[in-house]
């Protein structure tokens, strides 16, 4: 199985910061990565796919980059409501799977 | 808009078999991939497979001896049997659409049933 690890595990940032969240793959996955934004008690949504290609709906401050083994997720300018846990996800090969998640916290 | 909800017991005995069903609206099942994922309480989500709307299936090794997976055209819904279950089954259960393009994702969820293992 390919392995997914993500950094920090959690983080504290401010409104306005800039964010960023890196997921590491143990092999190289092109650019079949996805990142998952979901709030206590919600499902995940989808912000990004395809390691860059932001999903319908969500605003322009998410963007994600990175191909082989290295991806990023930048928040431009954290809002209040993207109190969140991110999730990485690889869908390269199955099985597919995740990060264990960034927690990203009000400071 | 897609909208998927999850139904079954919340609540199955160890070493029984886990059903749930998922119901699709304002979208056919045809011609996409569905996916189901599961989240123990407090942790990280976990993929369990896909399913084609012809019925051809994609199951996580780790499952797999356990898991169907099958697709119902005329109502519209998937279904999820995870047999054998014990405590470590116990999870928040979610389906998904697997989104049309360049690369699998799953671009909308369920709501997500908790399902509880325990006598």
């Amino acid at each position: 199985d390919i392995q997914m690890t993500q950094s920090p595990s959690s983080l504290s940032a401010s409104v306005g910061d800039r964010v960023t969240i890196t997921c590491r793959a143990s092999q190289s996955i092109s650019s079949h990565l996805n990142w998952y934004q979901q709030k206590p008690g919600k499902a995940p949504r989808l912000l990004i796919y395809g390691a860059s290609s932001l999903q319908s709906g969500v605003p322009s401050r998410f963007s994600g980059s990175g191909s082989g083994t290295d991806f990023t997720l930048t928040i431009s300018s954290l809002q209040s409501e993207d109190f969140a846990t991110y999730y990485c996800q690889q869908t390269y090969t199955t099985p597919w799977t995740f990060g264990q998640g960034t927690k990203v916290e009000i400071k | 808009q897609v909208q998927l909800q999850e139904s079954g017991p919340g609540l199955v005995k160890p070493s029984e078999t886990l059903s749930l069903t998922c119901t699709v609206s304002a979208a056919s099942i045809s011609g996409y991939f569905w996916s189901w994922i599961r989240q123990p309480p407090g942790k990280g989500l976990e993929w369990i497979g896909y399913i084609y709307s012809s019925g051809n299936t994609n199951y996580s090794p780790s499952l797999k001896s356990r898991v169907t997976m099958s697709v119902d055209t005329s109502k519209n819904q998937l279904s999820l049997r995870l047999s054998s279950v014990t405590a470590a089954d116990t999870a928040v259960y979610y389906c998904a659409r697997v989104g049309p393009y360049s690369t699998f994702c799953l671009d909308y969820w369920g709501q997500g049933t908790l399902v509880t293992v325990s006598s």
